[in-house]
């Protein structure tokens, strides 16, 4: 069971937008600690997507946003892709010096 | 360019050991922690612990402490982790990546490639 809680699946169609949440709790996400989203495409080591709540690190698209507020946050993805398709993972640290993952999305564009 | 190059891929009997290297290149290694994470079949990323380059200090999540030792070697910018008692249940791929506070803040910016381990009889 991760600490850090996603949605199994969302999907959508190309062009549209898509969200993908990341629900913690008072001892991570909602203590301060930033959430940063990877992408991983099949058959490859993950890719920093978000860092800090809402950096794109150089090179990915601006189509590609986080935000934060609480013990959740959101990443969302706007003008679908078909190379979109892939499984997203948020992250952050925990009061327990931990830093534990969202269990992972997988991205479907129909 | 920076990378972290892992060791090959091993296939270890239940109750073995295994150690997975990581060598780092294109920057200066004993200025940025370097974690590693796991990846079972199918199943979605684990973080195992974190070790400074620079003392060698380390923090292991709770669930691996005792049968985790993560080490470094700075005259060849590499840092190691060593899975000891292996069950099948540790079969996975085992990725060190580095953690770019300069920059990035915690995020984990540069992946290995990725090293799988077989557990099996």
């Amino acid at each position: 069971q991760s600490v850090l809680t996603q949605p199994p699946s969302v999907s959508g169609a190309p062009g549209q937008r898509v969200t993908i949440s990341c629900t913690g709790s008072s001892s991570n996400i909602g203590a301060g600690y930033d959430v940063h989203w990877y992408q991983q495409l099949p058959g490859t080591a993950p890719k920093l997507l978000i860092y800090g709540n809402s950096n794109r690190p150089s090179g990915v698209p601006d189509r590609f946003s986080g935000s934060k507020s609480g013990t959740s946050a959101s990443l969302a993805i706007t003008g679908l892709q078909a190379e979109d398709e892939a499984d997203y993972y948020c992250q952050s640290y925990d009061s327990s010096l931990s830093a534990p993952f969202g269990g992972g999305t997988k991205l479907t564009v129909l | 360019q920076v990378q972290l190059v892992q060791s090959g891929a091993e296939v270890k009997k239940p109750g073995a050991s295994v150690k997975v290297s990581c060598k780092a290149s294109g920057y200066t290694f004993t200025s940025y922690y370097m974690h590693w994470v796991r990846q079972a079949p199918g199943q979605g990323l684990e973080w195992m612990g974190i070790i400074n380059p620079s003392g060698g200090s380390t923090s292991y999540a709770q669930k691996f402490q005792g049968r985790v030792t993560m080490t470094r070697d700075t005259s060849t910018s590499t840092v190691y982790m060593e899975l000891s008692s292996l069950r099948s249940e540790d079969t996975a791929v085992y990725y060190c990546a580095r953690e770019d506070s300069s920059v990035t803040g915690d995020a984990f910016d540069i992946w290995g490639q990725g090293t799988m381990v077989t557990v099996s009889s």
